[in-house]
């Protein structure tokens, strides 16, 4: 079982905002990041630390935190944002990393 | 660019040993860890075990520890994941991925994947 844990499933209505929030003990210690899968491909980071984002993600993507959940937002949700959204941390011993369980994002 | 190029889909049989590579190119192999990811069919990531090529520090996670190995050849910029004995719950989607660690940790940029099927 994860120790972070994400909801499976999320709608957002085109155009709206969306928060995907990832649960875990270990994020009171260790910032999460965010990774966004589409089928058949690999995953790609899209959201890390307090404030960065990659080159090429959209500034409709950002990150927060606050106790022990994280959360991605979009806001302003496009169809291509369709896809499955992990987030990533530490363990509780920090010596590890882990994986969410994923949430499933349908833009309608 | 910075690009992590794994070897190609593999079939095998319980019981067959494997070893599949990761090749980076684009950065300092040595500088950065290199972790393994698996996906088995319809579920999710999970993060298997990290190496440093700069000295060879190895992780792995407690769900596989013993179960694979994890190395690293940095002359030639390449990781590899292997097993001894594959089992058919061995079939999955397997990645390689840079992994960041300092101030903040990320996993960037992912290799392709490499398929690997075990089946009688």
């Amino acid at each position: 079982s994860s120790e972070l844990t994400q909801d499976p499933a999320v709608s957002v209505a085109l155009g709206q905002t969306v928060r995907i929030t990832c649960q875990g003990d270990s994020l009171r210690s260790y910032d999460a990041s965010w990774y966004q899968q589409k089928p058949g491909q690999a995953p790609v980071l899209v959201f890390y630390g307090e404030t960065s984002r990659p080159s090429g993600i959209p500034d409709r993507f950002s990150g927060s935190s606050s106790g022990n959940t994280a959360s991605l937002t979009i806001t302003g949700a496009q169809a291509e944002d369709e896809a499955d959204y992990y987030c990533n941390s530490r363990d509780s011993s920090g010596n590890h990393w882990v994986f969410g369980g994923g949430t499933k994002l349908t833009v309608l | 660019e910075v690009q992590l190029v794994q070897s190609g889909a593999e079939v095998k049989k319980p019981g067959e040993s494997l070893k599949i590579s990761c090749m980076g190119s684009g950065y300092s192999f040595s500088s950065y860890w290199i972790g393994w990811v698996r996906q088995m069919p319809g579920k999710g990531l999970e993060w298997m075990g990290v190496i440093y090529p700069g000295d060879s520090d190895t992780r792995y996670s407690p769900s596989f520890q013993g179960q694979v190995t994890i190395s690293a050849d940095r002359s030639i910029s390449t990781a590899y994941l292997q097993w001894s004995r594959l089992k058919a719950s061995d079939t999955a989607m397997y990645y390689c991925v840079r992994q960041n660690t300092g101030s903040w940790d990320w996993f960037d940029p992912w290799g392709q994947g490499t398929l690997v099927t075990v089946s009688s």
